[in-house]
């Protein structure tokens, strides 16, 4: 069974602070690890990673896979209030015809 | 623009009930997928499609049903409203190739009382 952890499950910071989310998986035939922001309603994309090694930028946040610890994680940049959110990473397994398994997710809270 | 609507956004209904989620999108979209989400457990799917006439059932079915007949719609049926099923309901949709994202409606909540 396939299997996505997220860390920390929470985390406060103050506006301007650098953040750094992490996502772990155990999957059978690792396809693609997705990341996605949910605010008050329904997650919106935001990168996918396929090779290891290779960052994703999108202005202030960026993302990266490492395929041998089997794990990615998502920096935020001088964190804005406006990225207060929830932020969830799945993982599609090349056997699972584009479902995808999500993790818990990260609450992320950015406080003025 | 194409986009994915669910409706009702919010419904309260009473145990034993029978309830019906919509979904509909305008993507054209072959894979349609349902998740719940609650505190705790995150994203779970409960039934997903790959097309007309295709259904399969995902790690929490158990106590709903869907039915593709086209290939905009895949509603979501609780047999039976349970207060376990009160959660919050998403439906998304993706194209049928490899490396394509969902993309996810705005939400049901669903309160079982």
């Amino acid at each position: 069974e396939d299997k996505v952890v997220q860390s920390p499950l929470s985390l406060v910071v103050h506006e301007g602070d650098t953040v750094t989310l992490n996502c772990s998986y155990e999957v059978t035939n690792f396809r693609s690890l997705l990341w996605y922001k949910q605010e008050k309603k329904a997650p919106t994309f935001l990168f996918m990673l396929t090779s290891s090694g290779i960052e994703k930028k999108s202005g202030r946040l960026s993302s990266i896979l490492d395929k041998k610890e089997l794990s990615s994680i998502l920096n935020i940049t001088a964190t804005q209030t406006g990225d207060s959110a929830i932020y969830l990473c799945a993982v599609e397994a090349e056997t699972s015809g584009s479902r995808l398994t999500f993790g818990e997710g990260t609450q992320l809270t950015v406080n003025p | 623009d194409a986009e994915i609507t669910q409706s009702p956004r919010h419904k309260i209904t009473e145990t034993g009930r029978q309830v019906t989620l919509a979904c509909h999108q305008t993507w054209n979209h072959n894979n349609m997928f349902w998740y719940r989400q609650d505190l705790g457990h995150g994203l779970r799917l409960i039934h997903y499609s790959y097309g007309v006439q295709d259904t399969n059932k995902g790690e929490v079915s158990d106590g709903y049903s869907v039915s593709r007949s086209n290939t905009e719609d895949l509603p979501l049926t609780l047999e039976s409203a349970a207060s376990s099923q009160t959660s919050v309901y998403f439906c998304a949709s993706s194209e049928s190739l490899a490396y394509n994202e969902q993309f996810f409606g705005p939400g049901t909540r669903l309160t079982v009382l």
